[in-house]
């Protein structure tokens, strides 16, 4: 496989649920970011990794835990979510982290988040 | 802190017509802007970057953008609308250690 790839793409969970989110990126890059994408907002930056360690929190609640085991793959967990949670979900990868500033981000194709 | 401001969160073209969507930034330093494309069901992907070279940039899918400093612009044009245009359209910019600022979105619809 090449590029971002995102799992699961659909999840619906209850309040109370645990479950993760996966990203796998195969383009050799160092740098990893979660993104929330809601309708009629903006992107919001979530958290950034950089060579594995957490270069950024976007003041995110606890209630969601990102893990960079290595520099390819990233996991966001969720627990005790709340239905203004729901939104995609979106991965992206780049060459270097945020103090290039021209970098080109590689996105995933999203995880659509519902919380009931 | 720079930002990035999209005139209209919805366009709506006829095919063969004109793509004219529009960025207005704000930075106090030169910025490096972006154009980003979203699909139905994907994520996003760069369509062009603008990074203090030329000022009329040119991407894929025949989509330009040219770097206007003086009216802070950074609009993104096709001369002839294509079906397969309608997604919605991103414009984001980023200064040196700081993060990438998207704007929030147009949604480009194509009129058969």
């Amino acid at each position: 496989e090449t590029g971002v790839t995102q799992t699961p793409r659909h999840l619906v969970m209850g309040m109370t649920n645990k479950k993760s989110l996966k990203c796998e990126q195969h383009l050799g890059h160092n740098a990893m970011y979660w993104y929330k994408q809601s309708a009629k907002k903006p992107l919001e930056l979530m958290f950034v990794y950089n060579f594995k360690e957490q270069t950024e929190n976007n003041s995110v609640p606890s209630r969601f835990s990102p893990e960079c085991p290595n520099s390819s793959h990233l996991f966001l967990h969720l627990h005790t979510l709340q239905p203004e949670d729901s939104a995609l979900y979106l991965c992206a990868s780049s060459q270097a982290g945020r103090l290039s500033g021209a970098n080109v981000l590689t996105f995933g194709a999203g995880s659509r988040l519902t919380v009931l | 802190a720079q930002s990035v401001t999209q005139l209209g969160s919805h366009v709506s073209v006829s095919e063969g017509a004109l793509v004219l969507l529009r960025c207005n930034y704000s930075s106090s330093v030169p910025p490096y802007l972006f154009w980003y494309v979203q699909y139905p069901n994907q994520g996003l992907q760069l369509l062009l970057k603008y990074t203090s070279a030329a000022t009329l940039v040119k991407g894929i899918n025949g989509f330009e953008a040219e770097f206007k400093k003086s009216e802070t612009s950074f609009h993104l044009t096709k001369p002839s609308a294509h079906m397969s245009d309608a997604a919605e359209y991103f414009c984001a910019v980023s200064v040196p250690i700081e993060k990438l600022t998207f704007g929030t979105g147009t949604r480009l619809t194509i009129i058969p």
